[in-house]
């Protein structure tokens, strides 16, 4: 399975921005990178996804290095409500939706 | 719509016991996800089904755990006989039928095996 690596905790301040990394140096042209998010006592949320251009939505941005080795998740201003596990996931277009978590980021949100 | 929904909520059994957990996923999500997730293991897949059809059981432990899809709007996760070690959150997540579509979790069941 595709493998990603993310640091294991990360902090950051109340209404400052988060960039949270993610290598996925074995990456093959068609797996997508996904983004999950889970709070605690939740189950995982979806956040973002894409494939080799920057995206952003609501929650997030993603931006894609150029080989797509690693992306980074974007946070413009954390919240404590944004005190999550982060999970950078690789999703391989030939295993059905599969998606293979790792031990992700913990993000904790000092206000 | 209201979400996966996933009961029990928790469960409390006794070693040796039989536990079933259900699942009724978003409607008109075409696949189903069974997953777990303890301490020391982070989050597995157990299996998946399309279409009500299991498609990859390749994460589920051993044979004591066993996962139906009897229609589209049901599913089951079942441990027969239960074990401590089998204590975890299970979660039930569905999507379309879509690869690249994300994945909507339900709020899990919290078993313990004592």
């Amino acid at each position: 399975d595709a493998k990603t690596t993310q640091p294991n905790s990360m902090e950051s301040n109340e209404e400052e921005p988060v960039h949270l990394p993610c290598n996925h140096s074995t990456i093959s042209g068609t797996d997508y990178i996904h983004w999950y998010r889970q709070l605690p006592s939740q189950g995982p949320e979806y956040v973002i996804h894409g494939l080799t251009s920057n995206v952003n939505n609501r929650m997030a941005s993603l931006a894609i290095a150029e080989d797509r080795k690693s992306s980074t998740l974007i946070l413009h201003r954390a919240t404590l409500r944004d005190a999550a596990v982060y999970y950078c996931i690789l999703k391989v277009e030939n295993q059905g939706g599969k998606l293979i978590f790792g031990q992700g980021t913990e993000l904790s949100v000092k206000p | 719509d209201a979400g996966v929904i996933q009961s029990p909520r928790h469960e409390v059994t006794e070693m040796g016991q039989e536990v079933t957990l259900r699942c009724k996923p978003i409607s008109g999500h075409d696949y189903l996800f069974w997953y777990r997730q303890t301490m020391m293991r982070g989050l597995e897949l157990l299996i998946y089904f399309n279409n009500n059809v299991p498609i990859d059981d390749s994460g589920m432990p051993e044979d004591r755990f066993s996962a139906k899809m009897p229609n589209a709007s049901f599913s089951t996760l079942k441990i027969q006989p239960s074990e401590p070690r089998d204590s975890a959150v299970y979660f039930c997540a569905s999507s379309w039928d879509r690869t690249q579509e994300t994945q909507y979790f339900g709020p899990g069941t919290r078993l313990l095996v004592l």
